[in-house]
């Protein structure tokens, strides 16, 4: 199984400024396929990025990813005040599928 | 419209049993595999099971296996989740959510698709 694990546990941060969300892999994620997904309260998870770096369609661009191998990370280049949420990293190239634990992005 | 409605949640006793269902409509359900996902209320999110489009091939996560069952009527655009031997721990959110494709066909492109989902509450 490929564990996933996430850093910081929270960001808290002011509009406008950076975000950068790390997720480590236990293992090298399989065909590159390493997925971001956004939650907020009371709604399904949306799927921002897939295959570590590809934006999912509608997704605006200040969302990135980047990394190779086992360390990967999310970056929102500007806060938007729509973008205060939880963010799960995920693996989907064997199984288990597994998340990370989550990220949450709250305001400053 | 692009969509997948969950239904089939509610109230049971531990060790009742219950069957989820999950719609699918505004794409060729037959073509895509599907996945159950389930979130406690405050926690992350779990990756429960996987079929694949023809149903032939299933995976499951160790928590709940022998206890699950997934399983799709591609006729009826339906995917579904038997439980078991239900548990308090399996008190959560339930979510369907399709794997996607590039247009190649080839290429997944993750969890592209999820439903809203429905709510299992495990209490006697």
């Amino acid at each position: 199984e490929v564990a996933l694990t996430q850093t910081p546990g929270t960001l808290s941060l002011s509009p406008g400024e950076r975000a950068t969300l790390s997720c480590r892999a236990s293992q090298s994620v399989s065909s590159n396929y390493l997925a971001w997904y956004q939650q907020k309260p009371g709604q399904a998870p949306r799927l921002l990025i897939h295959g570590i770096s590809r934006r999912a369609t509608g997704i605006p661009d200040r969302f990135s990813g980047s990394g190779s191998g086992t360390d990967f990370t999310l970056t929102i280049s500007r806060l938007e005040p729509e973008d205060f949420a939880v963010y799960y990293c995920q693996q989907y190239g064997s199984s288990p599928r597994t998340f990370g634990p989550g990220t949450k992005v709250d305001i400053k | 419209e692009v969509q997948l409605v969950e239904s089939g949640g509610g109230l049971v006793q531990p060790g009742g049993s219950l069957r989820l269902s999950c719609a699918a409509s505004g794409f060729t359900f037959s073509s895509f595999e599907m996945n159950w996902v389930r979130q406690v209320p405050g926690k992350g999110l779990e990756w429960l099971s996987y079929i694949s489009s023809s149903g032939s091939i299933t995976y499951y996560a160790d928590s709940v296996k022998g206890r699950i069952t997934i399983s799709r009527d591609n006729a009826k655009n339906s995917l579904y989740l038997q439980m078991n031997s239900l548990r308090a721990e399996d008190t959560a959110d339930y979510y369907c959510a399709r794997m996607g494709y590039d247009d190649s066909g080839h290429y997944k492109t993750a969890f592209d698709i999820w439903g809203r989902g429905t709510m299992v509450t495990v209490s006697s």
